[in-house]
């Protein structure tokens, strides 16, 4: 099955600066990749997500790059704020197998003041 | 707009003990319906899903089992919960196209 693999498990920036998280995945059939936040004793949230016939997307401070070809794709915030304080999951899916979520493990970002 | 609700937010049961979580989804008709667990730490785990009333997948052998007694109603169940069973079990729905899914704010199971 698809196996996702994130990195870091833990980031720690000052606000303002950017953050960054990275995945790969192992199924090169995989076309759907979300990213969520999940706070404290809350559900995930989907914050943005990419298909695989776009190589990047961007939401205001939020951007996700996607490489097939290597089969990577990466979370980028920028100018850091206290509340994008979180754990952050990326995700990836593919059609055959009825879009069934695999996750990574998750990044703690803490975002210092 | 679509809404989905989980009970209840935490509980604690004794080992061997049954369980019921619900899971209900509003504002959709016919959702692709989720169980995920969340160990301390770790990503999700997929543990049951369902396109359809009495239409059930399940991903993981476990001690637990699912249920879909109505369209937009999903049940976690268990006979006889064992210490293992203890983590944070979310559920998720999803429209016709099976994505994005959206989880509600999970419930924090505690086996003493």
């Amino acid at each position: 099955g698809e196996n996702v693999e994130q990195h870091p498990s833990t980031l720690s920036v000052q606000e303002g600066d950017s953050a960054v998280i990275k995945c790969t995945y192992s199924d090169s059939a995989s076309n759907y990749f979300p990213w969520y936040k999940q706070e404290l004793g809350k559900g995930p949230q989907l914050i943005i997500d990419i298909r695989s016939n776009v190589g990047e997307k961007k939401d205001q401070r939020i951007a996700v790059t996607l490489n097939k070809t290597a089969k990577h794709f990466s979370l980028h915030i920028t100018e850091t704020q206290p509340e994008d304080s979180a754990v952050y999951f990326c995700a990836a899916s593919k059609r055959s197998n009825d879009y069934k979520l695999s996750f990574g493990a998750g990044t703690t970002v803490t975002v210092r003041a | 707009s679509q809404t989905i609700h989980q009970w209840p937010a935490t509980l604690v049961q004794p080992v061997g003990s049954p369980l019921s979580l619900e899971c209900t989804v509003e504002g959709t008709s016919n959702p692709n319906l989720y169980w995920y667990r969340q160990a301390a730490g770790r990503g999700l785990q997929l543990l049951f899903y369902s396109v359809g009333i009495g239409q059930i997948s399940s991903e993981v052998p476990q001690n637990l089992s699912a249920s879909r007694p109505q369209d937009r109603q999903f049940i976690l169940s268990s006979k006889k919960l064992l210490l293992s069973d203890s983590g944070f079990y979310l559920c998720a729905w999803s429209g016709g196209g099976r994505e994005p899914q959206h989880f509600g704010d999970g419930t924090r199971l505690s086996i003493l």
